[in-house]
């Protein structure tokens, strides 16, 4: 069966430096999108993306963040420079075309900004 | 806007008796409805999902839901707890209104016992 993949697992970064995290969706879909969850916290939308622009962001989702679909594959998220308050893991999704459609989810990637 | 309350924060059962996890649901739509399962460092995985066909509605590894309307419920049971259900679980909701946005609860976790 077909998976969103997210790498790296696990990446840790010193505040105020730059990461991008990566995602490949599912190739037939369409709708892209990053959640977050911090820790013991609930799982929170952060943007959706269709037809190469942002479709929908939530106030999370300030000018530190910026997401890319530089090619064909890849679905990126992009934190400019980092907080403390960053550290999450971070889930890429994906869906097919169909108003029922589910997202499917990647495994993740845990931020830890030091 | 939508939201879905999830009323028990941690469940925990004896392996080979019935699973029930709560979820209430509130929404201005026609909701789809969804539980997702979230394994120790795993990513979220669709167990069920709820479109507006049949109330009851049968997912993976024996997990079904019942939506009622008229409880604005959507409860996940299991027959015969299995010691590899024990994870996170989470109910979910979308917003038809925002690319199927995703709106979370807060998730409960099940233990199984021996």
């Amino acid at each position: 069966e077909p998976e969103v993949t997210q790498t790296p697992s696990h990446q840790v970064t010193q505040m105020g430096q730059e990461v991008i995290l990566r995602c490949v969706p599912i190739s037939n879909h369409l709708y892209f999108y990053w959640y977050r969850q911090i820790l013991g916290q609930k799982v929170e939308f952060l943007v959706s993306f269709y037809n190469n622009e942002i479709s929908e962001k939530s106030e999370i989702f300030d000018d530190q963040f910026s997401v890319e679909r530089p090619d064909g594959s890849n679905f990126t998220l992009k934190i400019r420079s980092t907080k403390l308050e960053d550290s999450a893991m971070y889930f890429c999704a994906s869906r097919a075309t169909g108003g029922n459609s589910p997202l499917h989810f990647g495994n993740g990637t845990r931020l830890t900004v030091t | 806007a939508q939201s879905v309350t999830q009323l028990d924060s941690h469940v925990s059962v004896s392996e080979g008796t019935p699973v029930l996890l709560r979820c209430n649901y509130s929404s201005s739509y026609s909701p789809s409805l969804f539980w997702y399962v979230q394994h120790p460092n795993k990513g979220l995985q669709l167990l069920l999902k709820y479109t507006s066909a049949a109330t009851l509605v049968k997912g993976i590894n024996g997990f079904e839901a019942e939506f009622k309307k008229s409880e604005t419920s959507f409860h996940l049971t299991k027959p015969s707890a299995h010691m590899s259900d024990a994870a996170e679980y989470f109910c979910v909701v979308s917003d038809p209104r925002s690319f199927q946005k995703l709106v979370f609860g807060t998730g409960t976790r099940l233990l199984v016992s021996p």
